[in-house]
């Protein structure tokens, strides 16, 4: 099945810092997807990518599809404790119609 | 706007005992999927359609049997729940197989 690897699996911060955390695939995506999960909660859509190279932010989130097509980024800047929860990149190969997803980063940030 | 709904939010069953999963969305979605997530592993897919008549299996399957007879609804059944099936059910609907949007899940435990 494919595969991709999500990093770091979690992460402990504090407050005002940045974060950044990566996926890779072993082949090729037409699309990235980042999502974040609040505890009790479904996964909700925070940013979506189409275009390798592209660059998208989202308030404080800011997620880059990888030049080659294999990677992405998620960073988020100035971090409170509202962006707790578990991170998830999901991609989507040309070679497949169904999305993969990774195993999550949690995040957690102390005061 | 409701989104995607999943009924019930937690259920206990017995190991042998059947049971269903219900989600509806009012959102016109051509495509739904339902997903598991256990500690570790992320998102995996069980099954998915593509729109009313028409289902696919996903990577995790087995033990589960689903049906789209209507765009809204895709109900997902256990047939004989065993205790591997333990975990967290999340509901997923989009236009296409790229932004999914999720349910708030259902918590599901085995004994």
């Amino acid at each position: 099945g494919q595969q991709l690897n999500q990093s770091p699996q979690s992460m402990f911060i504090q407050e005002g810092e940045d974060v950044s955390m990566n996926c890779t695939s072993s082949s090729i995506f037409n699309t990235w997807l980042w999502y974040k999960q609040d505890p009790g909660e479904g996964p909700v859509l925070l940013i979506a990518l189409y275009k390798a190279g592209e660059l998208t932010s989202n308030g404080r989130l800011t997620a880059q599809f990888g030049i080659t097509r294999k990677d992405s980024f998620l960073n988020i800047s100035a971090s409170i404790p509202s962006d707790v929860g578990i991170y998830f990149c999901a991609g989507r190969p040309y070679t497949a119609s169904k999305l993969t997803f990774g195993t999550g980063t949690r995040l957690q940030v102390t005061l | 706007n409701a989104g995607v709904t999943q009924t019930p939010k937690f259920q206990v069953l017995k190991t042998g005992q059947s049971m269903t999963l219900q989600c509806a969305q009012d959102m016109n979605h051509e495509y739904m999927s339902w997903y598991r997530q256990d500690p570790g592993m992320g998102l995996r897919l069980i099954h998915y359609s593509v729109g009313a008549g028409i289902t696919d299996q996903g990577e995790v399957p087995n033990g589960y049997n689903v049906s789209r007879s209507t765009t809204e609804d895709f109900p997902l059944r256990l047939l004989s729940a065993a205790p591997s099936q333990t975990s967290v059910y999340f509901c997923a609907s989009s236009y296409g197989a790229g932004e999914l949007f999720f349910g708030e899940g259902s918590r599901l435990t085995v004994l």
